[in-house]
């Protein structure tokens, strides 16, 4: 069975600290797919990345980067010089990679607020 | 990209009464698509698979009876809640992956989300 575990609930920075929010990942597949989403307030869940369980390189996005580490089935996700506008529920997810239609199992979520 | 819109985006009904939601995707199609549902300060759980020209499947513990689906074309999914109840105000939001020409499903889109609340 697939799971996602983001053991920080919540996290609170102030303004221009940096910020990691782990995930872990459970799967017996060999072939799969890890995300990240940030759910503001809205409600609307906006992606952010996706990796493939073979592209284990890391990857940065302005302030943001994504650490994945198959050894430790571990796909981490850190804000650099965190903003005000960074606040929101950040959902880590994983999916199977099959022919055919699968859903996304996601983690429970991390709420993170970024004080000014 | 690719697009899922789904309406509307915020609903409020009288408990008995039932509530339609719709999920497109606007330039591809979706054989499969899928419904999740979020409680307040909790995460995404799966509700059901909604395949095109066949019946739903359901996860464990959620009526089909009561969250009816009905996926007639390739780019339309409805989900129905029946006869609803204030415990059934939740945000639902509804998701399809883009398959390419390789087979293997990668892209995931979501719909906006629909805010239900029931009085």
């Amino acid at each position: 069975a697939q799971k996602v575990t983001q053991a920080q609930t919540e996290i609170s920075v102030v303004e221009k600290e940096d910020v990691t929010l782990d995930c872990v990942y459970e799967t017996r597949d060999t072939t799969y797919y890890l995300f990240w989403y940030k759910q503001p307030p809205s409600g609307e869940l906006v992606f952010l990345i996706r990796r493939n369980s073979f592209d284990e390189q890391n990857e940065i996005s302005g302030r943001y980067s994504w650490n994945f580490q198959k050894s430790t089935s571990s796909f981490n996700f850190t804000i650099t010089a965190s903003q005000v506008v960074d606040s929101a529920v950040y959902f880590c997810a994983l999916s199977e990679a099959n022919s055919g239609n699968t859903p996304l199992v996601f983690g429970k979520g991390t709420r993170l607020s970024v004080i000014a | 990209g690719a697009v899922v819109s789904q309406h509307p985006s915020r609903v409020i009904c009288k408990s008995g009464t039932s509530v339609k939601i719709e999920c497109r995707s606007l330039d591809f199609q979706a054989t499969t698509m899928f419904w999740y549902r979020q409680f307040p300060k909790q995460s995404l759980m799966l509700m059901a698979t909604s395949n095109e020209g066949s019946k739903a499947t359901y996860e464990q513990g959620v009526e089909k009876d009561k969250f009816l689906i009905n996926h007639a074309s390739l780019t339309l999914s409805t989900l129905t809640v029946t006869s609803a109840h204030p415990e059934d105000s939740s945000f639902y939001i509804c998701s399809a992956r883009e398959t390419p020409w390789t087979g293997i499903d990668t892209e995931a889109f979501f719909g906006q989300g629909t805010r239900l609340t029931v009085v």
